[in-house]
């Protein structure tokens, strides 16, 4: 078993729908991190976040620890969104556990 | 302002091969980490370096690969005999000082071992 699962794989919704990707995982962490990743390889962070809830534009991000659970909501999403996204932890020291990630495709 | 560079961004070499990828941090951070994305998967843990030194080096696959930091800045990770399952995106990541802070992404370097 991954020590982090994202869920789903694969996603496909049209362009408006409201989008939930979900991650979780099985160690202790100091912080989770949701990453945006476009075809050609560039990753981008998207929030950082070990407690509650953190909005940024039409991207929510929320955490439960207890339940070592978080979800990235996009709101009103559009075709630009599609993108792999990838949860990681942060676990033992700095380095970074990765998600195998959600491939979003939003149609027009 | 410069973010996190990596060169080359494509590399094709023949089994057996030595090759050297260049990551070039973002001035200032002192956090640099090395990973390893094969096709369809999430990016794997390969090294973390705080300034020169190496702080984590638990995800270097074998003794084929060793990453170096001399000046606390650049990085060169160094592959040695490559192997056809080396082949995968090799990415760099700075932050300002390792711990709970953001890691700003390279855009990696597409490595094809034939």
């Amino acid at each position: 078993k991954n020590e982090v699962e994202q869920s789903p794989q694969n996603l496909t919704a049209q362009e408006g729908e409201f989008i939930t990707i979900n991650c979780s995982y099985s160690v202790g962490i100091s912080a989770l991190h949701w990453l945006q990743q476009h075809p050609g390889g560039g990753i981008v962070s998207l929030f950082m976040l070990s407690s509650g809830k953190k909005k940024h534009g039409r991207l929510i991000a929320t955490i439960n620890i207890q339940e070592k659970h978080s979800s990235l909501h996009i709101t009103a999403s559009h075709p630009r969104d599609s993108a792999v996204y990838i949860c990681a932890v942060g676990t033992s020291g700095s380095r970074l556990t990765f998600g195998e990630g959600t491939q979003l495709t939003v149609n027009p | 302002g410069a973010g996190v560079s990596q060169t080359p961004s494509n590399k094709v070499t023949e089994k057996g091969k030595y090759v050297e990828l260049r990551c070039d941090p973002i001035s200032g951070h002192t956090a640099l980490y090395w990973y390893r994305q094969s096709l369809g998967q999430g990016p794997e843990f390969l090294i973390y370096f705080q300034g020169t030194g190496a702080a984590d080096d638990s995800g270097l696959p074998n003794d084929r690969f060793f990453a170096v930091r001399p000046e606390g800045s650049v990085s060169t990770l160094k592959i040695q005999r490559t192997e056809r399952g080396d082949s995968a995106v090799y990415l760099c990541a700075s932050s300002f000082s390792g711990g709970y802070n953001e890691q700003f992404f390279g855009p990696g370097t597409r490595l094809t071992v034939l």
